[in-house]
């Protein structure tokens, strides 16, 4: 099974911030990773597609990069609509894994 | 715009079983993959069971192997989860969630709201 492994697990950010989340994979993915926005009493929305993809629709304030085993979730001048669980899945192989999540807190 | 509604979640004592349901609506039902995603209260998510377009299981998380069955009804556009010897550590909030894709897997795109099942005597 791949392992993913986020970090940090919780960050407070000011607003206009730019804020990384990493997730490492225990072994080499491709870029077959997507990440996701959690908010309670809301569904989950996708953001990231292909490790590098914006989801059309979504803010381009958002940006993926990576490749292979390292991958990092970039939200620029971050905004308090963006208070939210954030988590990266990996689809490479089954079964599919997800990271542990990062909660972002605006202050 | 893509619905997904599911439903059948409840309170069951250990060992007895339950079965999910998942309408779907707004897009072909029959060209994508499913998938179900469980998440313990509290804690990360867990991706349980997939679906091709075809009804090719795409595998099972060996926490659930040889207890839980996916399914899939393309004429009812509906997605299910059968839950059979249920134990406490399969309470959760169970999610279907749609690939990307139809014969494969390239991540999910749309989540449902979720239905609560509680393992409990």
């Amino acid at each position: 099974d791949t392992t993913l492994t986020q970090s940090p697990a919780f960050m407070s950010a000011t607003p206009g911030d730019k804020v990384n989340i990493s997730c490492k994979a225990s072994q080499d993915i491709d870029d077959d990773m997507n990440w996701y926005q959690q908010k309670p009493g809301e569904a989950t929305i996708f953001i990231i597609q292909e490790a590098t993809s914006l989801v059309p629709g979504i803010s381009p304030r958002f940006s993926g990069s990576g490749y292979g085993t390292d991958f990092t979730l970039t939200i620029n001048n971050i905004d308090s609509e963006d208070a939210a669980y954030y988590f990266c899945l990996q689809y490479d192989n089954v079964p599919l894994t997800f990271g542990q999540g990062t909660k972002v807190e605006i202050k | 715009e893509v619905h997904l509604v599911e439903s059948g979640g409840g309170l069951v004592q250990p060992g007895r079983s339950l079965r999910l349901s998942c309408a779907a609506s707004g897009f072909t039902f029959d060209d994508y993959a499913m998938h179900w995603v469980r998440q313990a209260p509290g804690k990360g998510l867990d991706w349980v069971s997939g679906i091709s377009w075809n009804s090719r299981i795409l595998g099972y998380a060996d926490s659930v192997k040889g207890r839980f069955t996916i399914s899939r009804d393309n004429a009812k556009n509906s997605l299910y989860l059968q839950m059979n010897s249920l134990k406490t550590e399969d309470t959760a909030f169970y999610y279907c969630v749609k690939d990307v894709r139809g014969a494969d897997t390239s991540g999910f795109d749309y989540w449902g709201q979720g239905t609560l099942v509680t393992v409990s005597s």
